[in-house]
């Protein structure tokens, strides 16, 4: 089946520091994928949605210059958190849909595992 | 994005009861995904309706969306330890997803 792989898993940083996540679809091929925040006990909050070869879509509230993401390839988008503060703290998640969707053609979103950013 | 409400926020139940969750829309929705996430870890795709008033099961897991397409339920019978998890709905419509607000079950031993 599909995988999304993403990491690192957990990073821990410093505030004014800058940290990159990266997210791989490791079997097929993503033009679109998209990152997710999710606050404990609550649910996702779709941060944007990831264009291959193009401009991220920012949900509204979302600093574009605070979360820098890029996908340049149909494999790899990454999320840049850029002078990170402790409110930046949160699970971050990324997500994709296979081309075609699943055997009975839904189109279904695959996610990675999750990183966890804590800002000290 | 579209909004999309789930209830109840949080069940706990014991093990061996049912358990259900709601998702409700005030607009039509296209279809309806529900997705598991197991506590730590990541959401997992369990099963999408698409026709008005489809029931899928799968094991002890019932899905069906209302017959105008506005709601949808998920019922667990007889739980056990292993369903633990936030259970969420989600409406795909064209390359968007849109997720409701999630319930939260524990299962007490």
């Amino acid at each position: 089946g599909a995988v999304v792989s993403q990491h690192p898993s957990r990073v821990i940083c410093k505030s004014g520091t800058s940290v990159k996540i990266e997210c791989r679809s490791l079997d097929f091929q993503a033009t679109t994928m998209f990152w997710y925040r999710q606050f404990p006990k609550q649910s996702l909050m779709l941060m944007a949605t990831s264009n291959e070869g193009s401009k991220a879509t920012y949900e509204q509230g979302v600093e574009k210059d605070k979360f820098l993401i890029n996908h340049a390839s149909l494999t790899l988008s990454t999320l840049t958190v850029t002078s990170a503060h402790p409110e930046d703290s949160s699970f971050y998640i990324c997500s994709a849909s296979p081309r075609g969707g699943t055997s009975s053609g839904a189109n279904v979103l695959t996610f990675g595992a999750g990183s966890r950013l804590t800002v000290l | 994005g579209q909004q999309v409400m789930q209830i109840p926020q949080y069940q706990h139940v014991q093990e061996g009861e049912d358990f259900t969750t709601y998702c409700n829309s005030s607009t039509t929705l296209s279809n309806i995904q529900w997705y598991k996430q197991r506590p730590g870890g990541h959401p997992v795709f369990l099963i999408q309706l698409v026709k008005s008033g489809e029931v899928k099961k799968q094991k002890r897991l019932t899905f069906q969306f209302g017959e105008a397409k506005k709601n949808s339920s998920l019922h667990i019978t007889a739980t056990q330890t292993t369903d633990v998890g936030t259970y969420f709905c989600a409406e795909n419509t064209g390359n968007q997803f849109y997720f409701g607000t999630g319930t939260s079950l524990t299962v007490i031993p």
